[in-house]
């Protein structure tokens, strides 16, 4: 199957402070990335799409202006958590799109002191 | 009322059982449907992909999609340690969707 590289797999930084967490496709072009969090055994919750070259499409109830998405290229897409707070803290996961199919990142275990 | 259901467990087998995973879902449009495994603190990996109706067989998992009951299962032969994880259904309407609908996730454990 097609490979999708995120790093870093685990963070942990200071209250207040931004992270980012960057997304790759290796083996194919992906025009469209999405943007997971995962709590503790739950599910993933889609927090929004990313679209190479246009804004992302965040859910409703996700803070485009803290969980900042950017699309430069049709291999990478990067998740920045701006101020990050404790209650920031979680799984965060990036997905990437071929025509069919839907992979998965390793996942991000973002931990905010 | 959620639009795929999933038992989250966590269930418990011994090794060599077969194991069955379902999901419900309440939307007929559905016709794409994914099983994911995901091992702790990593990120879900595609394992069976199927569309419609029908069985689908791959080593020792086999899909099963019953659409006339809106009924999807995962079987697992001869498992092992290393199918312990957490295994999430998913589905989408069309094909390469934009969306897939997840299911909650089943945590099996598989016991030497």
């Amino acid at each position: 199957g097609a490979v999708v590289s995120q790093h870093p797999s685990r963070v942990i930084c200071k209250s207040g402070t931004s992270v980012k967490i960057e997304c790759r496709s290796l083996d194919f072009q992906a025009t469209t990335m999405f943007w997971y969090r995962q709590f503790p055994k739950q599910s993933l919750m889609l927090m929004a799409t990313s679209n190479e070259g246009s804004k992302a499409t965040y859910e409703q109830g996700v803070e485009k202006d803290k969980f900042l998405i950017n699309h430069a290229s049709l291999t990478l897409s990067t998740l920045t958590v701006t101020s990050a707070h404790p209650e920031d803290s979680s799984f965060y996961i990036c997905s990437a799109k071929t025509p069919e199919k839907l992979f998965f990142g390793s996942g991000t275990q973002l931990s905010v002191l | 009322q959620k639009e795929v259901e999933q038992d989250p467990g966590p269930l418990s087998v011994p090794e060599g059982a077969i194991v069955s995973l379902n999901c419900t879902y309440s939307n007929s449009a559905f016709q794409y449907f994914m099983w994911y495994r995901q091992y702790s603190r990593k990120g879900p990996e595609l394992l069976m992909y199927t569309y419609s109706s029908g069985n689908k067989e791959d080593g020792r998992f086999t899909a099963q999609v019953d659409k006339s009951s809106k009924y999807i299962s995962l079987f697992i032969r001869d498992s092992q340690p290393s199918d312990s994880a957490t295994y999430l259904c998913a589905m989408s309407r069309i094909q390469g969707a934009q969306k897939l609908v997840f299911g909650q996730g089943t945590r099996l454990t598989i016991n030497p």
